[in-house]
């Protein structure tokens, strides 16, 4: 099974900041990587798929990147809004598996 | 797209439960279709995996007790749930083949 690593596992930010969230896979899993935001009592929303493609009606702040076997989040100026746990997902082969999850809170 | 899950509930270990998924707003038939769990407060695990032509794949941890299944005339998911444990409590949400639109969940709560 092909492991996701994401870090860190929580992080304090304040508005305006720049935040980066990473996962690392352990084998290549060229672009089948998403990203999604999921807040308290609520399913999980796709932020970016493909590595690097934005999805509908995300704003323009998430972005997404890939080095290697290494995937990364940003989000460019962080908002009031954007606190919750954030799940990277690999869709490159079965089964599926997702990181641990990064729980992002506003300083 | 809207994915509308129901049949969750209470269950004693060792029993069964279904679960159904009903799909609208683009063509179920032409989609392949995930089940995903979420154990309360933990993250996310991928539950299994039905095609358009109906090819089927299990994480190995519900390979042999859970069968995915669909109808397409009913644009409805399923999923069985056979010889439930507690590990299996869980909110489970179906997702399109793209993992891009999940349903709201449904809790799968196993306790005697």
């Amino acid at each position: 099974d092909i492991q996701m690593t994401q870090s860190p596992a929580s992080l304090s930010a304040s508005l305006e900041e720049i935040v980066t969230i990473t996962c690392q896979a352990s084998q290549d899993i060229g672009n089948w990587l998403a990203w999604y935001q999921q807040k308290p009592g609520k399913s999980p929303q796709l932020l970016i798929y493909g590595a690097t493609s934005l999805a509908d009606g995300v704003p323009s702040r998430f972005s997404g990147s890939k080095s290697g076997t290494q995937y990364s989040l940003k989000i460019s100026r962080l908002q009031v809004e954007d606190p919750g746990i954030y799940y990277c997902l690999q869709g490159y082969s079965a089964p599926l598996t997702f990181g641990s999850g990064t729980k992002l809170e506003i300083k | 797209v809207q994915l509308v899950e129901s049949g969750g509930g209470l269950v004693q270990p060792g029993k069964s439960l279904k679960l159904s998924c009903s799909a609208s707003g683009f063509t179920f038939s032409s989609y392949g279709m995930h089940w995903i769990r979420q154990a309360p407060g933990k993250g996310l695990d991928w539950v299994a995996y039905i095609s358009s032509s109906s090819g089927t794949v299990y994480a190995d941890a519900v390979k042999g007790r859970f069968t995915i299944s669909r109808d397409n005339a009913k644009n409805t998911l399923y999923l069985q749930l056979n010889s439930l444990k507690s590990e299996d409590t869980a909110i489970y949400y179906c997702a399109r083949k793209g993992v891009d639109y999940w349903g709201q969940g449904v809790m799968v709560t196993v306790s005697s």
